[in-house]
């Protein structure tokens, strides 16, 4: 595989469950986001990693919760999440400089 | 603080036209860098263009062509001769140069929906 992929593609869940959306990127950079993408509103930065540490939590509630192993690896762990987190979830990594960041394909999400 | 502005929400064209996506942005740093990014319907988000401010020479590259205006603060987006693939949303993006190994932050303008119709 290459470039930046993530699973599930789609995602449909209860208020009350848990679940985990993962990322992987086979491109060498040791940089990784998480963006979230609403209708009708600009693409909102959430999480950022440098080499494993969190490096930047934009206020982002606690019912969402990031995890980086390691440098190819980004999980967002969901849970007790509302109707209004309903989006497409986008990871990125960046490359050596992080100056161009590299996308997946997304997780749509829908919570009932 | 950093803003991006795409002013045009959607745009219809036939295809074999030509159009241009405007993109404006507002920074107080003199050192920035300028993306243009198309998302198709499947949702991925594709690199299109990086842009240094130092570097203001306009760019080609098959059907598309970057203006990059500093005085204006705009770097528009034009695809010529437009054809039904490119039909996506297409975001304009800033960010700041970060020293030392920090990592940039992404400023994304709202998007431009192209649908070129055949």
């Amino acid at each position: 595989e290459t470039g930046v992929t993530q699973t599930p593609r789609h995602l449909v869940m209860g208020m009350t469950n848990k679940k985990s959306l993962k990322c992987e990127q086979h491109l060498g950079h040791n940089a990784m986001y998480w963006y979230k993408q609403s209708a009708k509103k600009p693409l909102e930065l959430m999480f950022v990693y440098n080499f494993k540490e969190q490096t930047e939590n934009n206020s982002v509630p606690s019912r969402f919760s990031p995890e980086c192993p390691n440098s190819s690896h980004l999980f967002l762990h969901l849970h007790t999440l509302q109707p209004e987190d309903s989006a497409l979830y986008l990871c990125a990594s960046g490359d050596k400089d992080h100056e161009t960041q590299y996308f997946g394909p997304g997780t749509r999400l829908l919570v009932l | 603080a950093q803003k991006v502005t795409q002013a045009q929400t959607e745009i219809s064209v036939v295809e074999k036209e030509d159009v241009t996506l405007d993109c404006v942005y507002e920074t107080r740093d003199t050192t920035y860098y300028l993306f243009w990014y198309k998302q198709p319907p499947s949702g991925e988000l594709v690199f299109l263009i990086r842009r240094n401010s130092f570097d203001e020479q306009n760019e080609i590259s098959g059907r598309y062509s970057w203006n990059f205006q500093k005085s204006t603060s705009s770097f528009n987006f034009t695809i010529t001769a437009s054809q039904v693939v490119d039909s996506a949303v297409y975001f304009c993006a800033l960010s700041e140069v970060n020293y030392g190994g920090a990592t940039n932050k992404l400023i994304f303008g709202t998007g431009t929906l192209l649908a070129v119709q055949p």
